[in-house]
């Protein structure tokens, strides 16, 4: 099967700092990977579509400054939350589309519980 | 107008009891493709069963079956003899366009299922 890690699992860092999460498809190439952020008891809210080798994609209201992107690899994604605040504050969850199905099922990682105090 | 509609915030069954989930979904596409998906209260997301939009027969794997009515744009979820792991946030999904092009998936707000002993 598709397997998606995440890491950290959770993180809490102090205002004006920056974190990184990294994505990874263990077992299959991705060249597409999307980042998620969620707030308690709502829905999955898409943040951007990171393709490897070009840049991200970023949904209407993202900054794009503030949640840096990299697609490194054809298995590895990072968002970086640059000057984190306490609004920042949220579970991440990375996905991956896995070429190998013909169905674009997307893959989902643990996600990592971001706390900025 | 939202893409998917999920209108039981909440549903409780009886363990050994089959439940169906409740998802409707608008898009003007001829080709989709739609997924279910559970989140346990790790935060995990869990890729249950796929149903694209010229598959003629409903999807199953396991205990998991889609009851798809094109007509009516629905795509309900059944779990057959409900254990109490399925206790979780169910989340109806789908992704727009042909396969070659689309990629964002529009999730609904959620269903949590209980499973009472």
């Amino acid at each position: 099967g598709a397997v998606v890690s995440q890491h950290p699992s959770w993180v809490i860092c102090k205002s004006g700092t920056s974190v990184k999460i990294e994505c990874r498809s263990l077992d299959f190439q991705a060249t597409t990977m999307f980042w998620y952020r969620q707030f308690p008891k709502q829905s999955l809210m898409l943040m951007a579509t990171s393709n490897e080798g070009s840049k991200a994609t970023y949904e209407q209201g993202v900054e794009k400054d503030k949640f840096l992107i990299n697609h490194a690899s054809l298995t590895l994604s990072t968002l970086t939350v640059t000057s984190a605040h306490p609004e920042d504050s949220s579970f991440y969850i990375c996905s991956a589309k896995d070429p190998r199905t013909n169905t674009d099922t997307q893959y989902f990682g643990p996600g990592t519980r971001l706390t900025v105090l | 107008a939202q893409k998917i509609t999920q209108t039981q915030p909440g549903m409780f069954v009886q363990e050994k009891e089959a439940v169906t989930l409740d998802c409707t979904y608008d898009t003007s596409d001829q080709s989709y493709g739609l997924f279910w998906y559970k989140q346990p209260s790790s935060g995990e997301m869990i890729f249950l069963i796929y149903q694209g939009s010229y598959d003629e027969q409903n999807a199953t794997e396991g205990r998991y079956s889609l009851n798809f009515q094109k007509a009516r744009k629905s795509a309900n979820l059944v779990i057959s003899a409900s254990q109490l792991g399925d206790s979780a946030m169910y989340f109806c999904a789908m992704r727009e366009g042909s396969r070659a092009g689309a990629n964002n998936l529009f999730f609904g707000t959620g269903t949590r299922l209980t499973v009472i002993p």
